[in-house]
Order: C-alpha cells, then structure tokens, then sequence
C-alpha cells in the first residue's frame, strides 16, 4: 500500500515570493512515479510537475521545481516568483511504475493563498 | 485544448436513489478512471476502465457502483442505491497510455454528489 502525506492544509504566499509545499510518501516499491497536481477553485486538476523516482536530477517546469528526496521520501514543491494565478490547491500524489493502470494516491492537498 | 467533461457539475438525491455520473473523456485516450472526494479528506480511487472492461477498483467500488461506456464517448458512473456517505465531489480522469507511469491523467471538474 502507498501513502502520501501533506502536511500544511493551508500556505499562504505573497505575489512574486517563493514558497514551497511539502509532502512525504510511503511505498514498499522502488520504482514509482511522484506528482503535484494543481485544482484551481471550481476547475479541474492539472499536472504541475511529474519526477521519476530512479532520477536523481529533481524536475523542473519554469517556476515550479521539486525537492525529491528519495532516503528520506520527501517530494515538496516549490513555487518562485508566486502569481496570483497560483492560487489552488495542490495534490501531491504517487503511481507505482509498471502497475498496468493510473492509479494515483493522493495526499489531502495544500491549499495555497497568493495576496498581493 | 482537449478537455474532459463532467455532468452534473451539482446533484442533490434522496437516499436511496439511483444516480449516473456523466463523463465524456478526451476523444483518443483509451483510459478511463473515476476518484471521489468527501469533503475534507483525500482524493480515492474508485476504478480504472480500459477496452470496455474494469481493470482495476478499489474497495470503495462496491455492489453499488457501476460503470459503463455505453456509446464510445460517455463514461458513465452508477450508484445504484445512494447513502448519506456517497456524498462527495467525484471526478472522472482519462489518459492515453495505462499505468506505466508515464500516463498522464486529465480530470473534469468533478460533479458534486449530495445525498440527504
């Protein structure tokens, strides 16, 4: 069984700031794929950043970059140079590699506010 | 851009009674999933659907539950007899490729499912 925990319910950030959203996960597999997915209110949830455990170089997609730490199961996410746009909630959430069908588990999310 | 739909974004039932969820898929994934949301907990898988058949489910998918492509464009999600605990935002997912990983999923908005 696979967990994924996070830990802050609610951060809060000002317009062109940095922060980041932490999130830890628990898997007996060793390959597996971690993600951040992104709910803004009232619209779907979309892909923020997607890392390959076996890749050591932590992903980046323009402001948003991860902090993968395999030992120690900690995949946060950090948001530079913050836009009121970011404003959502944000799920963490994990896939085994190889299981045959999508099945993520998910963290019970951050919820990010951006003032300006 | 592609998108997956959902209806009804809202429904509000009397306990016991049948519900469908509608969901139209992004016309070439072959993938298709649905998760639920109580409020205040964690995104759960219910089920993954490929080639017309129910590939995986989780716990949650009960007697209760079904799911069906009726016309090659609709995934629909049935709760047969509805309980106070059904109620939940539930989102249907697609993706083009399976659980290798690498597929990522596209979600609706979710419809919001209140059982009174």
């Amino acid at each position: 069984a696979q967990t994924v925990t996070q830990s802050q319910p609610e951060m809060s950030v000002q317009e062109a700031e940095t922060v980041t959203l932490s999130c830890t996960y628990d898997t007996s597999e060793s390959d597996y794929y971690l993600f951040w997915y992104k709910q803004p209110p009232s619209r779907q949830m979309i892909l923020v950043i997607r890392q390959e455990a076996y890749k050591q170089q932590n992903a980046t997609e323009n402001r948003f970059s991860v902090n993968f730490q395999k030992a120690a199961k900690s995949f946060s996410l950090k948001i530079s140079d913050s836009q009121l746009g970011d404003a959502a909630m944000y799920f963490c959430a994990i896939i085994r590699m190889n299981s045959g069908y999508s099945t993520l588990t998910f963290g019970k999310g951050t919820m990010l506010l951006v003032s300006p | 851009e592609p998108e997956v739909t959902q209806t009804p974004s809202h429904q509000v039932t009397q306990m016991g009674q049948e519900v469908i969820l509608r969901c139209v898929p992004i016309s070439n994934h072959l993938y298709f999933y649905w998760y639920r949301q109580i409020l205040g907990q964690k995104v759960e898988f219910l089920v993954s659907f490929y080639n017309n058949e129910i590939s995986e489910k989780s716990e949650i998918f009960d007697d209760q539950f079904s799911v069906e492509r009726p016309d090659g464009s609709n995934f629909t999600l049935k709760i047969r007899s509805t309980k106070l605990e059904d109620s939940a935002m539930y989102f249907c997912a697609s993706s083009v490729t399976g659980g290798q990983g690498t597929g990522e999923l596209f979600f609706g908005e979710g419809s919001r499912l209140t059982v009174l």
